[in-house]
């Protein structure tokens, strides 16, 4: 059974810093991996989507990367902002019949002015 | 191009009620997938709609149901409710396998 931890749970940093977000995975066969932001009471929005076959994707200040052997990928997130502010969810889909996501309890972090 | 949407926004019951959520998906997607989301947790898939029907479900109890229709929006119907099925309900869709795009969510809170 395939089981998403994220670490650490809640984070806080001073605005500029870069940080990284962890994700592991227990299942190394997945179909892809994808890192969503979570505002509160809100829905996801998504961030970056990694494909089983690729290493690492950028957006802007993102950049995700996978390692599917060891069952980790990792968000770093340069020159912080308090608009970051939120949590970070992780999700791999393994897929198959359906493309079904399986969730980490996700990364809440607050960056400080 | 609109995104997902979910109706309604919030949404309070009392213990042993019936509630129903809709969804409506992103224009071209086919596939409607919900999940639930307690407070401090990661969503939880609950189940899948393809071509109307029930393509995959996660360790939910029967109270929770589904439909879609022909024009592809869903609804999830809650039974019986119980205080622990208060959570954020969330609606995705995509392009059969492809992509999940998630909707707002409606809030329920079961008194």
């Amino acid at each position: 059974k395939q089981e998403v931890t994220q670490i650490p749970a809640a984070l806080s940093v001073p605005e500029g810093e870069n940080l990284v977000l962890n994700c592991s995975f227990t299942d190394s066969a997945i179909y892809n991996l994808q890192w969503f932001r979570q505002d509160p009471g809100k829905g996801l929005t998504s961030l970056l989507l990694i494909q089983s076959s690729q290493r690492e994707q950028t957006s802007g200040r993102l950049n995700a990367s996978l390692d599917k052997s060891s069952g980790r990928s990792t968000l770093y997130i340069a020159a912080s902002q308090p608009g970051d502010s939120a949590t970070y969810l992780c999700a791999v889909s393994g897929g198959g019949a359906t493309n079904k996501l399986i969730f980490g309890t996700g990364t809440l972090l607050a960056v400080q002015p | 191009d609109a995104g997902v949407t979910q109706s309604p926004t919030h949404l309070i019951k009392t213990r042993g009620q019936q509630v129903t959520l809709r969804c409506s998906p992103k224009s071209g997607h086919d596939t409607v997938s919900w999940y639930q989301q307690a407070l401090g947790q990661g969503p939880q898939f609950i189940f899948q709609y393809y071509e109307e029907e029930e393509r995959q479900r996660g360790n939910f109890p029967d109270r929770f149901s589904g439909h879609q229709f022909p024009n592809y929006s869903s609804e999830l119907n809650v039974n019986a409710l119980l205080l622990g099925d208060s959570a954020l309900y969330l609606c995705a869709s995509s392009r059969s396998t492809n992509e999940q795009f998630f909707g707002p969510g409606t809030r329920l809170t079961v008194l």
